[in-house]
This record gives structure tokens, C-alpha cells and sequence, in this order.
């Protein structure tokens, strides 16, 4: 059962442009959402992180938007840079109890000049 | 570099070696994570430790595989008996609780180690 489901599978986006990557959850006890940035050959590195007691959260170039009742959260990274190019991933956990985060399969970016 | 450390960062093995791979966290971080991620997909929990008491197994953590934190520092990961499935990145993450200083379940990642399993 994937309890995270992310889309789309790879994005293409041209440089200055806005990249927006959607997640849906399926477990309401989740509430904690970070996004976490891949490069090949290295581990992932924390973006950004919401709580679903705001709807959205900003950090530089990058937003979260939180949607509890549809329970989707989406990542915007705004001015699009080829440095930005790399796998994201979305992923979910509890706050009390378990601390695994479960993850999406990720959204490969490829930012183009 | 006060950051989390995994060695080796490459390991290939034969089918039915035992192999043992080791993570340094981040200093004062207590808790420390075990994931496994297959190629095209997303980190897969494996396991936890919150100092040196593992708290939670997933079920994806057969009997061949097992986990140590002695004294709440390092930890190592070993899979016994290996099999070609067992060829993955191994990653592992820890973070500090939040009434000792930390941000909410802030996970932070080592490099991985790659198994190959021939």
C-alpha cells in the first residue's frame, strides 16, 4: 500500500520558470510534511517541512502549499535555476509515536536553459 | 564536517556474504534512522534507534538483517546471508528531539552506502 503518492514522475521546466511538484497521502495520523532534495550519488537533504496547521509555508524560492481536507500538499519552487535540477521527494511522518518517514517515488527535475 | 557519515560508500559482495555497514551521526543528534532506497524510488524505512534502544523494525527488516547502536553513538547494519535483492542504497538519518534542541522529526541524511550483490 503506498501511502504517499507523488506526481509527476519527471518535470521539465525552462529556467525562470515554476516547477510544481503535488503529493496526496492516504494515513490522516500523518502531520508532518518535509520535501527533500536528491542529488545522484548523494543522500537526501531537507527543503522545506509544514505542519497541517498552516496552509502554506515560504523559504526563499521555494513554497509548500498544505490542503488538509483533500489531503495533498504540493511544492513550488518559483524561478526555476538548473542548479534546482535533481530528484524531490515528497514524504510524511507522525509526530508523536513513530518517526519513519514514509516517502513518495519522487519527481525527477530537470531545469533546461 | 559535523555532518552524518556512512562507510563504506561503496560495497559489492557475492550472493551469501555477510556484509556490516557502519554510520556516524550527528553529534548530539539521539536519534538515528535506517532506510533503504531502490533505484527510481523513495527512501524505505528500515529501522530506529533512539539512543542506544532500537524502537521500531519494518517489516521489510528480515531475520538476515540486524542493527546495533551500542552506547547510543555509531551504528552498524548487517545483512547476513545477502542476496541479489538485497542490492540497494542504505541510507541512514538521524535528528535530535525537540525537547533537546531539535526541530520537529528534521531528519538529516548521510551519503548512503551502495550494495551490490553479484
Amino acid at each position: 500500500q503506498q501511502q504517499v503518492k507523488q506526481s509527476p514522475q519527471s518535470l521539465i521546466v525552462q529556467k525562470g520558470g515554476i516547477s510544481i511538484i503535488n503529493c496526496a497521502y492516504e494515513n490522516t495520523a500523518f502531520d508532518y510534511f518535509p520535501w527533500y532534495q536528491q542529488f545522484p550519488g548523494k543522500g537526501p537533504a531537507l527543503l522545506i517541512a509544514i505542519r497541517p496547521d498552516v496552509s502554506e509555508k515560504k523559504e526563499g524560492r521555494f513554497t509548500i502549499s498544505f490542503n488538509k481536507s483533500a489531503k495533498q500538499f504540493s511544492l513550488h519552487i518559483m524561478d526555476s535555476q538548473p542548479g534546482d535540477s535533481a530528484t524531490y521527494f515528497c514524504a510524511a511522518s507522525r509526530l508523536v509515536g513513530s518517526y519513519q518517514l514514509t516517502f513518495g517515488k519522487g519527481t525527477k527535475l530537470s531545469v533546461i536553459p | 564536517d559535523t555532518g552524518v557519515s556512512q562507510d563504506p560508500r561503496h560495497k559489492i559482495t557475492k550472493r551469501g556474504q555477510n556484509v556490516t555497514f557502519r554510520c556516524d551521526p550527528i553529534s548530539e543528534h539521539n536519534r538515528l534512522y535506517w532506510y533503504r532506497q531502490t533505484l527510481g524510488q523513495g527512501p524505505e524505512f528500515l529501522t530506529y534507534f533512539q539512543n542506544e534502544a532500537q524502537l521500531e523494525k519494518s517489516r521489510l527488516l528480515s531475520d538476515r538483517f540486524s542493527a546495533e547502536r551500542p552506547k547510543g553513538s555509531f551504528s552498524t547494519l548487517e545483512i547476513q546471508r545477502t542476496e541479489q535483492g538485497d542490492s540497494a542504497m542504505y541510507l541512514c538519518a538521524s535528528s535530535l528531539d525537540p525537547w533537546a534542541g531539535g526541530r520537529f522529526n528534521e531528519q538529516f541524511f548521510g551519503p548512503g552506502t551502495r550494495l551490490t550483490v553479484l
